[in-house]
C-alpha cells in the first residue's frame, strides 16, 4: 500500500463550487503539506503544518484553507472554485527533521 | 530573494547519451538540496540529496550531483541516460523549514 494517498484522484467540478481534496498517510509523519503544480511554475507551496494543532500558510494560500484532522490526515478545501485553480495538487510529508518529503500520487483538479 | 533556478525548461538527449540537469539557488547560508523525478501521471519521488559532507552525491536510478558552493549550483548528472528516465526533473532547497521547488526541466530521451 501507498505511504501516502490522496483521494480524489481526479476531480471536474464547476465555478462556485465547494471541494475538498484529503490526504492521508501511514509514515507516522509530523509534517504535512499541500503544493499545487502548474506548467512551468514547478510546485508551489498552499499550506503546511507541522502538527496536528499547527497550520501555516505557504506562498499561494488564497483561496485555499486546510484542516488536520489528525497526525495522519490532512485536508485542502477551495470553498468556491474558480477556474485559475486547475491544476496538480500534491499531499507531502516529512519527519521531524523535516530533511525529506514523500509526495502522493496527485489529485488532478479542473474547475470549468 | 530566495529562489531555485532550472535555467533549462525542455532537454532532449539520445539514449545512451550523458545528461546533466542544471540548478542553481540563492539563499543567505547553504539550504539543504534535492533532486526529485516525476512520471507522467506520478507522484515526485526523491533521486538524491545533499546536506553537507562530500560535494559528490550519488543517487538511485545511476544518478549523481555535484554541489558547488562557488556557483551556487547543484547539477543532476547520469552518464548514460536510457530511455525509461524520460520524465520531468525538479531540483529543490531546504530552508527555514521550508521547500522551495525550481520550475522543473522536461527531459526527453530520442533513440
Amino acid at each position: 500500500d501507498a505511504d501516502v494517498t490522496q483521494t480524489p484522484r481526479n476531480r471536474i467540478t464547476k465555478t462556485g463550487k465547494r471541494i475538498m481534496l484529503e490526504c492521508s498517510q501511514t509514515k507516522g509523519h509530523d509534517r504535512m503539506y499541500w503544493y499545487r503544480q502548474d506548467p512551468g511554475l514547478g510546485l508551489r507551496l498552499i499550506y503546511y503544518s507541522f502538527d496536528v494543532k499547527d497550520i501555516n500558510k505557504g506562498e499561494i494560500s488564497d483561496g485555499y484553507s486546510v484542516s488536520r484532522q489528525a497526525q495522519a490526515k490532512f485536508s485542502l478545501s477551495l470553498e468556491s472554485a474558480i477556474p485559475n485553480q486547475t491544476a496538480l495538487y500534491f499531499c507531502a510529508t516529512s519527519d521531524l527533521a523535516g530533511n525529506e518529503q514523500f509526495f502522493g500520487p496527485g489529485t488532478r483538479l479542473t474547475v470549468l | 530573494a530566495q529562489s531555485v533556478t532550472q535555467p533549462d525548461i525542455h532537454i532532449t538527449v539520445s539514449e545512451g547519451a550523458s545528461l546533466e540537469l542544471r540548478c542553481n539557488y540563492s539563499y543567505g547560508a547553504t539550504p539543504y538540496l534535492f533532486w526529485y523525478v516525476q512520471s507522467p501521471g506520478q507522484g515526485l519521488q526523491l533521486l538524491l540529496k545533499y546536506f553537507s559532507g562530500d560535494t559528490l552525491v550519488q543517487g538511485i536510478k545511476g544518478f549523481e550531483a555535484e554541489f558547488k558552493r562557488s556557483q551556487s549550483s547543484f547539477n543532476l548528472r547520469k552518464p548514460s541516460v536510457h530511455w525509461s528516465d524520460a520524465a520531468e526533473y525538479f531540483c529543490a532547497a531546504l530552508t527555514g523549514n521550508q521547500f522551495y521547488f525550481g520550475t522543473g526541466t522536461s527531459l526527453t530521451v530520442i533513440p
